[in-house]
């Protein structure tokens, strides 16, 4: 069965450090990972998704992940926090060939000025 | 403009009173999708449709139906809503989950059985 952990339910960052969401994941073959974020009362909008080739992918609004294969993660980052980024974030998971895409317990990330 | 239409946005019923969710996109996605988000415990998966015809349950389908006679719309039927089916609910769909397409969501169904 397939997985992803979210370790930290909130992470809270000053406006302009760099902040970090961490994900990591479970599943049998090659992985295809994305990253959602949800705004108060919104659904879910994709941000960015790796599925083979550069580690590191970059996304909307400035972020960007780096997969690392060794440590099964799939870390969610952006150089220069902005209050508007202030939101719940999802990292999700689907095997390599398979349908069923799961869904981590989500990270709300809070930006204080 | 491309898009999840869910309808209502909220609704509170009592136990037992079916009911049914409505979805419905316009971007000719073969792919739809119901989830369902609790605190703590992220979104999980309802059912989803391949295409016209074909479901499948997901991770959590006790409890709920799902048609897809049309490919734009997938409707989520409680056929007798219980306390526990309180959540909030979302439809997606995309293109092809084949090719890793984006989901694209709705806006939510707040439900509240009481």
């Amino acid at each position: 069965a397939q997985s992803v952990a979210q370790p930290e339910d909130q992470v809270n960052v000053a406006e302009g450090n760099p902040l970090t969401v961490k994900c990591t994941y479970s599943v049998s073959g090659n992985p295809y990972l994305f990253w959602y974020v949800q705004y108060p009362n919104r659904g879910l909008q994709f941000l960015l998704k790796y599925i083979t080739g550069d580690n590191l992918v970059k996304g909307s609004y400035g972020f960007e992940a780096e997969f690392n294969k060794s440590q099964t993660s799939f870390h969610l980052k952006k150089p220069s926090a902005l209050v508007s980024d202030s939101a719940l974030y999802f990292c999700a998971v689907r095997q390599g060939g398979g349908n069923k895409l799961t869904f981590g317990t989500g990270t709300q990330l809070k930006v204080e000025l | 403009e491309a898009q999840v239409t869910q309808n209502p946005r909220y609704l509170i019923t009592v136990t037992g009173k079916k009911l049914t969710v409505t979805c419905s996109q316009n971007m000719n996605h073969e792919y739809m999708s119901w989830y369902r988000q609790d605190p703590g415990l992220g979104l999980r998966q309802i059912y989803y449709s391949m295409n016209v015809e074909v479901t499948d349950k997901g991770d959590v389908p006790e409890g709920y139906k799902v048609s897809r006679k049309e490919k734009r719309n997938f409707p989520l039927i409680l056929e007798s809503p219980s306390p526990n089916q309180t959540s909030l609910y979302f439809c997606a769909s995309s293109l092809d989950p084949g090719t890793n397409e984006k989901l694209f969501f709705g806006s939510g169904t707040q439900l509240s059985v009481l």
